[in-house]
């Protein structure tokens, strides 16, 4: 099992831009969730998915969106980055089991 | 709602030596999760440990173990025997356990651990 992936690593984008932060995992779990971690700050929930086709907003939602039309893919969508976006993203993914598996992450810089 | 304090910023151990990360967290429930995430500089966060409040023993996984304190709402993290491979910022997480649907998993803001040669 590759575990949860994430793609790209790194991203620079400029103000306005939009891009999408990819997602997958291949354990089947059917709880996906995004988070982002600013610097010297504990991980904040974006959004997160019960299962294919449900999602719902976590602590700070404003700026992205997400969809998930299969268990295993879960995209984050950023439509005008802003400077305040500059994070690193994490997906992460459970099953019934409280633990969560991360993916390595993505940094992303809005200049 | 439910809080996590890492009070510890940064902290540094000799290698070899034992160090403890501090945690508390504030909750009303009475059954719930509690973790330790290991966070490299490859950023990766990985599992350290994890503990079910039901559970009066306390977990240990090799060199890492808890001190799980359900009254005083405290639940810090022992490494004995430090290896420079530990250096990485800690994070403690919190869960509740109540069953279906979502629950939301808190983490505190971290402490850095740096292990010296």
């Amino acid at each position: 099992n590759a575990g949860v992936t994430q793609t790209p690593k790194f991203r620079i984008l400029k103000i306005g831009q939009s891009m999408t932060l990819q997602c997958t995992q291949d354990m089947n779990h059917n709880y996906m969730y995004w988070y982002r971690q600013d610097p010297g700050m504990g991980l904040k929930l974006i959004y997160y998915s019960v299962g294919a086709g449900i999602t719902d907003k976590g602590e700070v939602p404003n700026g992205y969106n997400v969809s998930r039309s299969t268990t295993e893919d879960f995209p984050l969508r950023l439509e005008l980055a802003a400077p305040s976006q500059t994070s690193v993203y994490f997906c992460a993914s459970s099953y019934r089991d409280p633990v969560a598996y991360f993916g390595p992450g993505t940094r992303l810089t809005v200049l | 709602a439910q809080t996590v304090t890492q009070s510890q910023p940064e902290m540094s151990v000799q290698e070899a030596e034992t160090v403890t990360l501090s945690c508390t967290y504030d909750t009303s429930e009475s059954d719930y999760y509690l973790f330790w995430y290991k966070q490299p500089p490859s950023r990766q966060m990985i599992l350290v440990i994890r503990q079910e409040a039901y559970k009066q023993q306390n977990a240990t996984e090799n060199r890492f173990s808890v001190n799980f304190q359900k009254a005083a709402k405290s639940f810090s993290l022992k490494i004995s025997d430090s290896q420079l491979g530990d250096a990485a910022m800690y994070f403690c997480a919190y869960r509740s356990a109540n069953s279906g649907g979502y629950q939301k998993v808190t983490f505190g803001t971290g402490t850095k651990l740096q292990v010296i040669p």
